[in-house]
């Protein structure tokens, strides 16, 4: 059972756009959802997270937007850039003490020139 | 650079061997969990270990095992290898300051590539 879905699987946007990845979960137990970089032969990184206490949250050109009624989040890339060409993991986990997180599949991000 | 290293960055296996890898988790972290990432597909959880006790475990079977040694440094053991444990085995270290509180972060290594054939 697939508790993290995560949308698209691949996208393409022109340099300067705007990317925008979703992810919706089942478990409603979960409350720490982290999205995740990961470059060819490297690691995840963590790129932002969010607590459902709050409904969005900005880093720089990274938002995490989260509707809890609707139990789905998603991060948008402002002014996206060639340098930003990685695949995107959405995460979730349950409980203050885990670092049992439960991720998507993965969205394949192109930022074109 | 994470500061969490891997061994062996790739190796080629048989199907009903064993296979151990290694981690070194960053300084000062005393928590190390193990994902296992197919082609193509999100990590998914194996176990994690905190202060050399295994403490949470994904759906994987007893044929996957670990340890965490006195340096938080970790293995992880696969016995009686398959061909569907071909994947990217990595390792994520981060700290806790109790069984139950994390602070957030896990930092990733860059993985070890199992092929099994």
């Amino acid at each position: 059972q697939q508790q993290v879905k995560q949308s698209p699987q691949s996208l393409i946007v022109q340099k300067g756009g705007i990317s925008i990845i979703n992810c919706a979960y089942e478990n409603t137990a979960f409350d720490y959802f982290p999205w995740y970089q990961q470059f060819p032969g490297k690691g995840p990184a963590l790129l932002i997270a969010i607590r459902p206490d709050v409904s969005e949250k900005k880093e720089g050109r990274f938002t995490i937007s989260f509707n809890k009624s609707a139990k789905q989040f998603s991060l948008h890339i402002m002014d996206s850039q060639p340098g930003d060409s990685a695949t995107y993991f959405c995460a979730a986990a349950a409980g203050a003490g885990s670092y049992q997180l439960t991720f998507g599949k993965g969205t394949k991000l192109s930022v074109i020139p | 650079e994470t500061g969490v290293t891997q061994s062996p960055t790739h190796l080629i296996k048989t199907r009903g061997q064993q296979v151990t890898l290694r981690c070194s988790s960053q300084s000062g972290h005393n928590t190390v969990s193990w994902y296992q990432q197919a082609l193509g597909q999100g990590p998914q959880f194996i176990f994690q270990y905190y202060r050399e006790e295994e403490n949470g475990r994904g759906n994987f079977p007893p044929r996957f095992s670990g340890l965490q040694f006195p340096n938080y440094s970790s293995e992880l053991n696969v016995n009686a290898l398959e061909l569907d444990d071909s994947a990217l085995y990595l390792c994520a270290s981060s700290t806790r300051t109790g069984p139950h509180l994390n602070t957030g972060e896990l930092f990733f290594g860059e993985g070890s590539r199992l092929t099994v054939l």
